[in-house]
């Protein structure tokens, strides 16, 4: 069953805490990407990824860290240095080039700071 | 950078009512995309429109590319409360990154 998987789903830490979400996918996609979700609004560009061992900053960048180690894996680090960082996260793939072609969404994970 | 309006925000219309969300953007396009997102779902894939004029029909939506290729819009002939959700237009510039509209939040009274 192919697809992109992330988790967890809901995630809480504290303020101050660096956390990591994870995308898996097994798509055989070499494009993929990290967006942000605010309720109500559209999806803002963290990081992508052409291909493995090499990322580039999206358009809200600051306070996240990626890594890009194997094909199928793509995860997130949300540092203590992001000032606002309770959020829904999309992590997406395509297999064409990075920004052309139809981008497959995984269920997300809606990350709270208390 | 490249910027994507899309209105209106927020849609309400009785069952059976049409719709339609409109996707303009600053920059001549090489293509454009369309996306649904369910109520706490994430964003799926619609269709993709590469022509200048392009019109392409998907049931009850129908997709049209203007033909300076920096406008779309998404029209829906009488709606159903199938197609509540949030519609994204997602434009490509050549060379550069997909930009998704902040979308059109469409909810339906039955």
């Amino acid at each position: 069953d192919g697809g992109i998987t992330q988790s967890p789903k809901y995630l809480f830490r504290k303020e101050g805490q660096n956390v990591t979400l994870s995308c898996e996918q097994n798509l055989n996609h070499d494009a993929m990407y990290w967006y942000r979700q605010d309720p109500g609004q559209g999806l803002r560009l963290i990081y992508y990824s052409q291909i493995v061992n090499d990322f580039q900053k999206g358009d809200i960048a600051e306070g996240y860290s990626v890594s890009r180690e194997k094909k199928e894996s793509f995860p997130l680090t949300v540092t203590s240095a992001q000032k606002n960082p309770t959020a829904f996260y999309l992590c997406a793939s395509s297999g064409g080039a990075v920004g052309t072609d139809t981008q497959y969404f995984g269920p997300g994970t809606r990350l709270t700071v208390l | 950078g490249q910027q994507v309006m899309q209105i209106p925000q927020y849609q309400h219309v009785q069952e059976g009512e049409d719709f339609t969300t409109y996707c303009n953007s600053s920059t001549t396009l090489s293509n454009i995309q369309w996306y649904k997102q369910r109520p706490g779902g994430h964003p799926v894939f619609l269709i993709q429109l590469v022509k200048s004029g392009e019109v392409k029909k998907q049931k009850r939506l129908t997709f049209q590319f203007g033909e300076a290729k920096k406008n779309s819009s998404l029209h829906i002939t009488a709606t159903q409360t199938t197609y509540v959700g949030t519609y994204f237009c997602a434009a490509n510039n050549a060379g550069n990154m997909l930009t998704f509209g902040g979308g059109t939040r469409l909810m339906v009274k039955p």
